[in-house]
């Protein structure tokens, strides 16, 4: 079954940087787009960023461009997130997710999440 | 961006009545790309419905998403004790954005 655990998350200063990663297992990894989630303390979800397959397209929120990379490594059957830059208002849980399927780009799998907390 | 606006903020029912959870877009979603989540306190939110009336693997047929363009709804035919949740509304047709949720609560 699909498994997608997150690791990485801890309590950084305002400006610091992090990277937060996802091992997956259970589905050809390569086949499908990865994504990152958050949802701060008590609020909503918050679509981040997510990646195709091959690792060649890759797309962000306003909020986290120019300050958030993700990336994935196949053979690892892993993805990844560098946070640099970091805001009090990038507090959250972090979740790792998965396209519901080849047809379809819902996030039909979803890790347990990592906490970021970015405090002085 | 589309802007998902939910409604209600907060639904309070028994068990056994019907839901009817409301999502509008400010901009008509390309190809209805829009699906439904379920999300339990401390637990990952979970995929109910995608293209805004597919119920994803192993949903129960109580659920169920109808709309188009800018108005979706998502309706629970008889509310079970674990149906209780905040549910979200997604739309993946250009970019990705989240409605703010409601909250289906017991009465």
């Amino acid at each position: 079954q699909v498994q997608l655990v997150e690791s990485g998350g801890d309590l950084v200063k305002p400006g610091g940087s992090l990277r937060l990663s996802c091992a997956a297992s259970g589905f050809m990894f390569s086949d499908y787009y990865m994504g990152w989630i958050r949802q701060a303390p008590g609020k909503g979800l918050e679509w981040i960023s997510y990646i195709s397959g091959d690792g060649t397209g890759t797309y962000y929120a306003d909020s986290v461009k120019g300050r958030f990379t993700i990336s994935r490594d196949n053979a690892k059957k892993s993805l990844y997130l560098q946070m640099n830059s970091l805001r009090a208002e990038d507090t959250a849980l972090y979740y790792c997710v998965r396209e519901y399927s080849a047809y379809d780009m819902s996030f039909g799998y979803w890790g347990r999440g990592s906490l970021v907390t970015v405090s002085s | 961006e589309i802007v998902l606006t939910q409604s209600p903020g907060t639904l309070s029912l028994s068990p056994g009545e019907g839901a009817t959870l409301s999502c509008r877009a400010s901009q008509s979603v390309p190809s209805n790309y829009l699906a439904w989540y379920q999300q339990k306190p401390g637990q990952s939110p979970r995929l109910l419905i995608y293209g805004a009336s597919s119920r994803a693997t192993g949903i129960p047929d109580r659920f169920s998403g109808s709309g188009s363009g800018t108005d979706f709804t998502l309706t629970i035919s008889r509310l079970e004790p674990e149906d209780f949740a905040v549910y979200y509304c997604q739309q993946y047709g250009r970019s990705v954005t989240f409605g703010q949720g409601t909250k289906v609560e017991i009465k």
